[in-house]
């Protein structure tokens, strides 16, 4: 099946740090890839849309600035948290679709656990 | 604005019988429904899913069920196994390419032997 895998899985550094984290399809190529956010108990959150070549697509209350993203190729994508506060210790989880085209699943990779001190 | 509700948080069911996990929405441009299994610290793992084009679909020992007119849909699980002990997403979208999904707040199952 289609895999997603996700680096690092755990990061504890100090705030000010800046914190970059990969998203990368193994088996396939994808044109978008999605970053969410989950905080304890509570839903997988849409941050942003990341497309290939272009600018990522942000979702409302989500700070361009703050959280970078980059997808350079088809199999990579990046998020980086700049100068991360404690405020952004989150669980952060990246997904891709194996196909283009209507009613394809998202796949997911393990997420990276941030903690910041 | 949650467009997608998980009303029980948890469940319990014993080892061989039914569960039954259950998932409401409020957008009715949602046409593409998924359900997902999550460990803690992983992300999820893509489980079934269903377009509006369908009442049911069915994968071995899960089922998922969409009542569009009540804008409900639910996943069954039979039997239900202790492997199945997991937190399950139900999730939502306005398929197109590159839409993204709404998820609800899961509902943690637990499956007793």
């Amino acid at each position: 099946g289609a895999v997603v895998s996700q680096h690092p899985s755990w990061v504890i550094c100090k705030s000010g740090t800046s914190v970059k984290i990969e998203c990368r399809s193994l088996d396939f190529q994808a044109t978008t890839m999605f970053w969410y956010r989950q905080f304890p108990k509570q839903s997988l959150m849409l941050m942003a849309t990341s497309n290939e070549g272009s600018k990522a697509t942000y979702e409302q209350g989500v700070e361009k600035d703050k959280f970078l993203i980059n997808h350079a190729s088809l199999t990579l994508s990046t998020l980086t948290v700049t100068s991360a506060h404690p405020e952004d210790s989150s669980f952060y989880i990246c997904s891709a679709r194996s196909r283009d085209g209507p009613n394809q699943p998202q796949h997911f990779g393990d997420g990276t656990r941030l903690s910041i001190l | 604005d949650q467009q997608v509700k998980q009303n029980s948080p948890s469940l319990s069911v014993q080892e061989g019988r039914i569960s039954i996990l259950n998932c409401d929405y409020t957008n009715s441009m949602f046409d593409y429904f998924l359900w997902y299994k999550k460990y803690p610290a992983e992300g999820p793992t893509f489980l079934i899913s269903i377009s509006s084009i369908k009442d049911k679909n069915e994968d071995g020992r899960f089922t998922v069920f969409l009542n569009k007119s009540a804008k409900h849909l639910s996943l069954h699980i039979v039997p239900s196994q202790p492997g199945d002990s997991a937190v399950y997403f139900c999730a939502a979208s306005v398929d197109g390419s590159g839409y993204a999904l709404n998820f609800g707040k899961g509902t943690s199952l637990l499956v007793t032997p």
